[in-house]
């Protein structure tokens, strides 16, 4: 079963300032089975990225995915205030099949 | 536009059962498999398993066999979970949310692409 790990666990930055958060497998993913959802307090997840690059409808391009094999990134390039949340990496194993989601990073406000 | 519409917040015994409705509209219902994810207080996402909503099979994660039951009625294009002899531990909020996977470039793509709001289900004495 692949694992994902995602660092930091914390992120402190300042609105305007670039977030660069990472997702890292115990295996090697293939980038079509990678995302990132965004998670506000009390909120749904909500779709940022998929195929590790591709953003999802309506996400702005001030957010980007990169990455392959076992190491993939979440960049924002400048915090709104409404970025500040949780993020979660997610991969897709197909035998069997199974989602596997990391821990999460969040962005909070410093 | 796409919705999944989930049902309200539920307050259990222990030993009881629920069933959580997932209720779709905006799209075709059997077009996209339905997942399960569960939020425990404080915690990360966790993925319960799908159902093929074409041919009502199951899946189901590690972890979620034996109480757990994905099921549908396609003639209101709803998705239903059912847990039963439920626990403390099963206090979460329980999401549904539409597998996308599409095909481009002979390669297939998989993420969740709508979620439902959540069911806030607490299982307390």
């Amino acid at each position: 079963e692949i694992v994902l790990t995602q660092s930091p666990g914390t992120l402190s930055l300042s609105p305007g300032e670039r977030a660069t958060l990472s997702c890292r497998a115990s295996q090697s993913v293939s980038s079509s089975y990678l995302a990132w959802y965004q998670q506000k307090p009390g909120q749904a997840p909500r779709l940022l990225i998929y195929g590790a690059s591709s953003r999802a409808t309506g996400i702005p391009d001030r957010f980007s995915g990169s990455g392959s094999g076992t190491d993939f990134t979440l960049t924002i390039s400048r915090l709104e205030p409404e970025d500040f949340a949780v993020y979660y990496c997610q991969q897709y194993g197909s035998s069997p099949p199974v989602f596997t989601f990391g821990p999460g990073t969040k962005v909070d406000i410093k | 536009q796409v919705q999944l519409v989930q049902s309200g917040s539920e307050l259990k015994k222990p030993g009881a059962s629920v069933k959580v409705s997932c209720k779709a509209s905006g799209y075709t219902f059997t077009s996209y498999a339905m997942n399960w994810v569960r939020q425990a207080p404080g915690q990360g996402l966790e993925w319960m398993g799908w159902i093929n909503t074409n041919t009502g099979n199951p899946t189901y994660a590690q972890g979620f066999t034996g109480r757990f039951v994905f099921s549908l009625d396609t003639s209101v294009s709803t998705a239903y979970l059912q847990i039963s002899s439920l626990k403390a531990e099963d206090t979460a909020v329980y999401y549904c949310a539409r597998l996308s996977a599409p095909e481009r470039g002979m390669e297939y793509y998989y993420y969740m692409d709508v979620w439902g709001k959540g069911t806030t289900v607490t299982v307390s004495s």
